[in-house]
Order: C-alpha cells, then sequence, then structure tokens
C-alpha cells in the first residue's frame, strides 16, 4: 500500500533553515507529481508546494515563495523541502502528500503522517 | 486572496444527513476541482472525494459530493458516530495554487 513518512521536525531558530524530506514506498514514485501541505497548530490545513512527477514544474503558496525550495529524487523516491529564513508562523505540522496525477494540482489521494517544526528563539 | 468559505461546525443525529458547503469564486470553485478530506484529531487527513463527486476505493457510499456554481457541498447520509470529524474542502485556484476551505467540525449529537 501507499506509504509516505516524513522525516523528523524538529525546533528551529528564526532566520534559520531546515530540509524535511519524505520516504515514498508502495507505489511508483516517478508517476505522480507531489506536495506538501501544513497545519498550524489548532488551525486549518494549507497547501504550501507542488512539484510535478519530473521536477519541470514547480509552485508555491505566496507565503513562502523565495524562502522554501520543493524537490524530488525519483530514484531514490525521495520528497523534499528545503526551509530558508523560518519565520514564527512557519510552525506547523508539514505534510508530504501524493497527487492523484502526475501533473498539476488536483487533489491528495495519500497523506504521510506529517512532522512537527516549531520555528522558536 | 483567502480561502474556501465553509461553516464553523454542522451537527445532526445519528441517522440524518448533513451537508457541508464550500463556497469560493469563479477563481477556483467553477474548474470542477473540488476535494473533500476528514480529518480526525491527530491524524492526517483522508480523502474523501475528489473532482467533486468521484470517491476513492474504500470510502462509503454515505459520503457523495455536489456542485453548483462556486459551492460545491458534501453531503454524509445515514450519519454515524464515527463520522465527528473535522471536513476540508479543497479547490485548484487560477493563479496556480491550492487552496482550502476553514474546515468544518460535524457534531453527531
Amino acid at each position: 500500500q501507499v506509504r509516505l513518512v516524513e522525516s523528523a521536525g524538529g525546533i528551529v531558530q528564526p532566520g534559520r533553515s531546515l530540509r524535511l524530506s519524505c520516504a515514498a514506498s508502495g507505489f511508483t514514485f516517478g508517476n505522480y507529481a507531489m506536495h506538501w501541505v501544513r497545519q498550524a497548530p489548532g488551525k486549518g490545513l494549507e497547501w504550501v508546494a507542488v512539484i510535478w512527477f519530473d521536477a519541470e514544474y514547480k509552485y508555491y503558496v505566496d507565503s513562502v515563495k523565495g524562502r522554501f525550495t520543493i524537490s524530488r529524487d525519483n530514484s531514490k523516491s525521495l520528497l523534499y523541502l528545503q526551509m530558508n529564513s523560518l519565520r514564527v508562523e512557519d510552525t506547523a505540522i508539514y505534510y508530504c502528500a501524493r497527487d492523484g496525477y502526475a501533473s498539476g494540482l488536483n487533489y491528495f489521494g495519500s497523506w504521510g503522517r506529517g512532522t512537527l517544526v516549531t520555528v522558536s528563539s | 486572496q483567502s480561502g474556501l468559505t465553509q461553516p464553523a461546525s454542522v451537527s445532526g443525529s445519528p441517522g440524518q444527513s448533513i451537508t457541508i458547503s464550500c463556497t469560493g469564486t469563479s477563481s477556483d470553485i467553477t474548474f470542477n476541482s473540488v476535494s473533500w478530506y476528514q480529518q480526525n484529531t491527530g491524524k492526517a487527513p483522508k480523502l474523501l472525494l475528489y473532482e467533486v463527486k468521484n470517491r476513492p476505493s474504500g470510502i462509503s457510499n454515505r459520503f457523495s459530493g455536489s456542485q453548483s456554481g462556486n459551492t460545491a457541498s458534501l453531503t454524509i447520509s445515514e450519519l454515524q458516530a464515527e463520522d465527528e470529524a473535522n471536513y476540508y474542502c479543497t479547490s485548484y485556484r487560477d493563479d496556480i495554487s491550492l487552496v482550502f476551505g476553514g474546515g468544518t467540525k460535524v457534531t453527531v449529537l
């Protein structure tokens, strides 16, 4: 079955960087677009970024543009989120999610369990 | 731009049907790309419906979706105690993004 496992998050100071990874199994990773979605404590869901199956296109929510970078390694079935210049408001559970298709922004067919990133001094 | 609009809470008795609305604009909902998710406390969301009304395998047919104009709806029929959770809609938006609704807490009375 589809399995998505995010790496451990952690506590990081404002302005610092953190890289998350997501290990995929149970499906052909290179055939699907992938997303990061986050959820601040006690709040709703927020889409963060998407990457096409072949990494040709990447799109981001406005609040992270220029600070976060989504990438993937299809040979290793890994998805990444490089987060730079972190802000207190980036504190959230970060979920890795698989799209229903190879390209586009469609829907989140499968989700990881999420990892908590806390930005605090 | 703000997200999609959902009621904060909806409640119903076991066996009843409830409907959760999700209102957007001509920049999003009208693309027929609305999907719905159920999230239990402390858990990851789970896909219930995609492309307005399609159910993934394993999802009960008690969950159904529809759309009219700028408003999409999720109906839960034969409400059960296990349906108590938070529900979110999402849609593609024409600024090349995905936007969520604020979430609806469903309470089974």
